[in-house]
């Protein structure tokens, strides 16, 4: 079944500007992660949250995780062309330790 | 270098034949995964292996059939394909045998059933 819900579905943005991507889950989680996939190609790693942790930074990337609330969000700062992708976040489950659950993804476009 | 491999590329075929598609991993990692991508970009886990011993097989049809020969491969048959399963499908592997760090993907492979 499906854990991560990304919202929006569908993002349009100018470069330079912030790009903010949003993630909700229902289960318990052991660590939530954010995935990048451009077109064509295979999901690449970004940055891992670990469930007793709030904010976590990479880069452009800051992530946040509210567990009460079991939502995360994505943002990146000072958007650029090649940041158009497809963005997706997958959640390790409590006690299902060796699988990842991933949603449907949140396709941003960066216009230059 | 590449560090997840899979071939073919793509693969066009028609209904009812049996096709292979072939992972290999240069990581060292111990676990393996395959993912299957709709076209709404939806991508569910089919199956896992860690040291080449099956660890998660999620509902799927039993014309599909994993083979891990060493925990550097991991590869996919499908006995009498159907259109329904034209999709992209990843490999993955990962550093340990838990879930908690990060997972490595391959290009994909794309399966069109005609």
């Amino acid at each position: 079944s499906q854990q991560g819900e990304e919202d929006p579905q569908a993002l349009s943005i100018q470069e330079g500007e912030n790009a903010t991507m949003n993630c909700s889950y229902k289960t318990s989680i052991n660590n939530l992660q954010w995935y990048r996939q451009n077109s064509g190609r295979g999901l690449v790693h970004l940055i891992l949250i670990r469930s007793n942790e709030r904010e976590k930074h990479s880069g452009r990337l800051r992530v946040t995780l509210d567990t009460s609330k079991k939502s995360s969000s994505l943002l990146i700062t000072a958007s650029r062309a090649a940041d158009t992708a497809s963005y997706f976040c997958a959640t390790a489950s409590a006690g299902s330790n060796y699988k990842l659950t991933f949603g449907k993804g949140t396709l941003l476009t960066v216009n230059p | 270098d590449t560090a997840v491999s899979q071939t073919p590329k793509y693969l066009v075929t028609q209904m009812g034949n049996d096709k292979s598609i072939k992972c290999e991993q240069n990581l060292g990692h111990d676990t393996m995964y395959w993912y299957k991508q709709d076209s709404k970009k939806f991508l569910k886990i089919m199956f896992s292996y860690n040291n080449k011993e099956l660890i998660i097989n999620e509902t799927v049809p039993n014309r599909f059939s994993p083979k891990s020969p060493d925990k550097a491969h991991l590869n996919l048959h499908i006995n009498s394909l159907e259109l329904g399963d034209s999709a992209v499908y990843f490999c993955a592997s990962s550093q340990e045998d838990r879930v908690r760090e990060t997972q490595y993907f391959g290009p994909g492979t794309r399966l069109l059933v005609l």
